[in-house]
């Protein structure tokens, strides 16, 4: 059983187009996590949930929504999407304040 | 706010050889978590090592050590006895127990393994 699952894994789409990425997490962790992996392969968090509230939102376009229906799942919502926004995105959730995080395969979009 | 610095975008080692990539931290925090996470080629994250700031011991973890040194704000990870599998991309990452679902990342290191 895959602790933390994203799908879907590859993404190509037009440009201008909405999309969203689903991720679910049968950990029983209270906290998940959206990452963005640019081509420089840096890492930067996007969204943090804790049990289904929004704890941390960094500077992302308002573009970006995040949805958490249950704090089992985290899922991204892009709306009209830019060329910049391809990268890899990780989902990623983790239990105690050690911040031990289990990321998800991530999903790579691409933008065209 | 919190920073984490990884100073070498690549190495290159030859295998059976010890390696230590370089990690520091910049908080006010006085309590946090230090971590490293390897992503191989295949891209998935993969979690290394934990210390915590008040861990009085150095973390081991097999072939893997954190090499803490508090005053300096370093958490350098030492692989000992490098393998070719070890070659990857590897993050250094903090998380402050005051805001402990902030993890943020450095910009890694790409270690190559020479056989």
């Amino acid at each position: 059983d895959t602790a933390v699952s994203q799908t879907p894994k590859y993404l190509v789409t037009q440009m201008g187009n909405d999309k969203s990425i689903k991720c679910e997490q049968n950990l029983g962790h209270d906290t998940m996590y959206w990452y963005k992996q640019d081509s420089k392969k840096f890492l930067k968090i996007m969204f943090s949930y804790n049990n289904k509230e929004l704890i941390i939102n960094e500077t992302v376009p308002n573009r970006f929504s995040p949805k958490s229906p249950d704090k089992a799942h985290l899922n991204l919502h892009i709306n009209s999407l830019e060329l910049g926004d391809s990268a890899v995105y990780f989902c990623a959730s983790s239990q105690d304040s050690t911040g031990e995080l289990f990321f998800g395969e991530g999903s790579r979009l691409t933008v065209l | 706010a919190q920073k984490i610095t990884q100073t070498q975008p690549g190495m290159f080692v030859q295998e059976k050889e010890a390696v230590t990539l370089d990690c520091t931290y910049d908080t006010s925090d006085p309590s946090y978590g230090l971590f490293w996470y390897k992503q191989p080629s295949s891209g998935e994250m993969i979690f290394l090592i934990y210390q915590g700031s008040y861990d009085q011991q150095n973390a081991t973890e097999g072939r893997y050590s954190l090499n803490f040194q508090k005053a300096r704000k370093s958490a350098n990870l030492v692989i000992s006895a490098s393998q070719l599998g070890d070659s990857a991309m590897y993050f250094c990452a903090m998380s402050p127990y005051s805001s402990a679902s902030k993890i943020i990342f450095g910009s890694g290191t790409r270690l190559s393994i020479r056989p």
